[in-house]
């Protein structure tokens, strides 16, 4: 079976400090892989998505990006934080097609201090 | 544009009542659309897809939803609520590579 990991769970970071999250899929090859930013709750803002090694596709303009160095692998990078970037970052896989679902990690709770 | 839409911000309902979780959708061509669930601190969870087919879809824990082509709806179900169902719900669609996801509707189950 498929599973998604992220860490870390919780991330407490100064204003200006670099940022590096991972995610990592187990149990498929060549998967769909995307970066979401959700504030106060609610609703999911996608921030990057990726449909293969090395390819990147950038939604909202900012101050993160975000790499696939290896097929199951996605990070979402940040050279200065700002206080703005704080929220809870989801990593999700999905397959190719219209029809298939996608699957969520537990996320990152990123405060900015 | 492809894109649902979550009429209510939150639902309360008692335990034992049914429950629906509303979701409309403005696609060209054939929609396909899901349900995903949220509980606190925790990634979405899928729920249920409806493709094509049958109009009432069958999910996970007791879920189902209501595809209405007429009323452009996609209206999510349960008989009987639990106090465990409360949490936050996402009515959510693809466009190519992407997913559009709904406002998200917090739903309260009161013992």
């Amino acid at each position: 079976s498929q599973t998604i990991h992220q860490w870390p769970a919780t991330l407490v970071q100064p204003v200006g400090s670099p940022l590096s999250l991972e995610c990592t899929v187990e149990g498929t090859s060549n998967p769909n892989l995307y970066w979401y930013r959700q504030a106060a709750g609610r609703g999911l803002q996608l921030l990057f998505y990726s449909v293969g090694i090395g390819q990147i596709s950038s939604e909202v303009p900012q101050n993160l990006s975000a790499s696939r160095p290896q097929d199951r692998q996605f990070i979402l990078s940040s050279k200065k934080l700002l206080l703005s970037d704080s929220g809870f970052y989801l990593c999700a896989w999905g397959r190719q097609g219209l029809n298939q679902p996608q699957h969520f990690g537990d996320g990152t709770r990123l405060s900015i201090l | 544009a492809q894109s649902v839409a979550q009429p209510e911000d939150q639902v309360n309902v008692a335990e034992g009542n049914p429950l629906t979780v509303k979701c409309t959708y403005s696609v060209s061509g054939n929609p396909y659309l899901f349900w995903y669930v949220q509980y606190p601190n925790r990634g979405l969870q899928f729920l249920l897809k409806y493709i094509t087919g049958d109009n009432l879809v069958k999910g996970s824990y007791g879920f189902e939803a209501e595809f209405n082509k007429s009323q452009t709806s996609f209206h999510l179900k349960k008989p009987s609520a639990l106090v465990s169902d409360s949490a936050l719900y996402f009515c959510a669609g693809p466009n190519f590579n992407k997913f559009y996801f709904g406002s998200g509707t917090k739903l309260n189950v009161k013992p």
